[in-house]
C-alpha cells in the first residue's frame, strides 16, 4: 500500500460527459502528480501541483483541469469526454523536500467512455 | 534532450535467466535515475534507483548498472521468476526543474 488513495476505482460514462477523479496523497507529501495511461501504453504526464500551486504541466488537454486543495487532496476534472479519453488515470505523490523522481502511485482510476 | 529512450519494448525470458533492460539519456543534468515496476491494473512502484556518482547498485535480485560516459543505465534481474513478469519503466530526473522524464516501458514476461 503506497498510502496514496484514488477514487473512484472504476468509472463508466458516456461521450460528452464530465467526470471528477479524486486523489489523496500520502500523509505529509506536498506534491501531487497526475498521469494518464492508455491500454498497454506508457505513462503520459498531465500536471503537477505542489502545496496548492501548479508546478509543471505536461500533455494535458484543454478539456482537462486539475487543482490541489488546502488539505492537499487533488482533483482531476475531465470534460466533454471522448472515446479516446478511456484510460487509467494515476495520481502520485512526492515528499516535500524529497528526491525528485521518487513518487508513490495510487491504484488508479479506470475510466471507460462509451 | 529531455528524452529517455528505453529498450526493448518487450522481453521474454525463461525462469532463472537474466533479463536486461536498457535506457539512454542525453541531458547530463539528470541526477537521479529510478526504475519503476508496474503489475497489470496496478500503479507503478519504485523498485530501485541510482545516482550518477556510482556505477552499480544492487537490491536483492535487482541491479542497476550505470555508465555515465555513455549516458546509459540498465536494469538486470538475477534468477528471474514468473512473479517478476511486469512492465518496467526507467526514468530520469533533475532537482532543478522537479520533472521526472519516463522511458516508454518494457513488458517483461518470465516463462516458467
Amino acid at each position: 500500500d503506497s498510502g496514496v488513495t484514488q477514487t473512484p476505482k472504476h468509472l463508466i460514462t458516456a461521450t460528452g460527459q464530465r467526470v471528477t477523479l479524486r486523489c489523496s496523497p500520502r500523509s505529509g507529501d506536498l506534491s501531487v502528480y497526475w498521469y494518464q495511461q492508455s491500454l498497454d501504453q506508457g505513462l503520459q504526464f498531465l500536471i503537477q501541483y505542489y502545496n496548492g500551486e501548479e508546478r509543471a504541466k505536461g500533455n494535458i488537454l484543454e478539456r482537462f483541469s486539475a487543482q490541489q486543495f488546502p488539505d492537499l487532496h487533488s482533483e482531476l476534472n475531465l470534460s466533454s469526454l471522448e472515446l479516446g479519453d478511456s484510460a487509467l488515470y494515476f495520481c502520485a505523490s512526492g515528499a516535500a523536500g524529497g528526491i525528485t523522481g521518487e513518487l508513490f502511485f495510487g491504484e488508479g482510476s479506470r475510466l471507460t467512455v462509451l | 534532450q529531455q528524452q529517455v529512450k528505453q529498450s526493448p519494448q518487450s522481453l521474454i525470458v525463461q525462469k532463472g535467466g537474466i533479463p536486461i533492460i536498457n535506457c539512454a539519456y542525453e541531458n547530463t543534468a539528470f541526477d537521479y535515475f529510478p526504475w519503476y515496476q508496474q503489475f497489470p491494473g496496478k500503479g507503478p512502484a519504485l523498485l530501485i534507483a541510482i545516482r550518477p556518482d556510482v556505477s552499480e547498485k544492487k537490491e536483492g535480485r535487482f541491479t542497476i548498472s550505470f555508465n555515465k560516459s555513455a549516458k546509459q543505465f540498465s536494469l538486470h534481474i538475477m534468477d528471474s521468476q514468473p512473479g517478476d513478469s511486469a512492465t518496467y519503466f526507467c526514468a530520469a530526473s533533475m532537482k532543478s526543474n522537479y520533472q521526472l522524464i519516463w522511458g516508454a516501458g518494457t513488458k517483461l514476461i518470465i516463462k516458467p
